[in-house]
């Protein structure tokens, strides 16, 4: 089955620092890949995503590249604001695979310090 | 345009009584999906409708969950009886037919069962 493995958190960090959050993903078929973002109290939004192998999605200064030879997803933004604080997710979409809807990783809490 | 709408946004009840959760997509949309979140478990997808039709209802956890889609504007989610393990925030998505991947979540409704 379709599976996603996110780092541990929560991730603490100082403003103005480099972010790297790894998720990591197995699927059966030929997933696309996102990151959504949980600010507190909201329901989940699309951060970025990506469709296919080598593809890189960005947003608001976040990035994440589609490895498909590491099966990685990995999140990253230059330079982390007190506004990022969230908890972020990794899912994947996998509907050849038979499955619909979204698996999810079970979330990074980050924490930036001012 | 209003996002996918939730109600209510709190829950307490207690054990044994009825829980309806609703839910009203972005306008347009013809797939919704009812996930469940936990600290121990994340994010599960519980049960999606295309077309107001059930699809998938493999993650609703027993026979006290059941979920309807009357029309393509509301859908609800019952819980009956309720247990304290139920506690959780249910979210709603909804999707639009011509872009499989990305998903709209509602606010969510934290349901805590004493």
């Amino acid at each position: 089955g379709n599976s996603v493995t996110q780092m541990e958190g929560p991730v603490t960090l100082s403003e103005e620092a480099f972010l790297t959050i790894n998720c990591t993903y197995t699927a059966t078929g030929y997933p696309s890949l996102f990151w959504y973002v949980q600010y507190p109290g909201e329901g989940l939004q699309l951060l970025l995503k990506a469709t296919k192998a080598d593809d890189k999605g960005s947003n608001k200064g976040f990035e994440a590249t589609y490895r498909k030879e590491t099966t990685s997803f990995h999140l990253e933004k230059g330079s982390v604001q007190v506004s990022d604080s969230a908890v972020y997710f990794c899912a994947l979409s996998d509907p050849g695979g038979g499955a619909d809807g979204l698996t999810f990783g079970k979330g990074t809490h980050l924490i930036i310090q001012p | 345009d209003a996002g996918v709408i939730q109600s209510p946004r709190h829950e307490v009840t207690e054990m044994g009584q009825e829980v309806t959760l609703r839910c009203k997509p972005i306008s347009g949309h013809n797939s919704l999906f009812w996930y469940r979140q936990t600290m121990m478990r994340g994010l599960e997808l519980l049960i999606y409708f295309n077309n107001n039709v059930p699809i998938d209802d493999s993650g609703m956890p027993e026979d006290r969950f059941s979920a309807k889609m009357p029309n393509a504007s509301f859908s609800t989610l019952k819980i009956q009886p309720s247990e304290p393990r139920d506690s959780a925030v249910y979210f709603c998505a909804s999707r639009l037919a011509g872009d499989v991947e990305t998903q709209y979540f509602g606010p969510g409704t934290r349901l805590l069962v004493l």
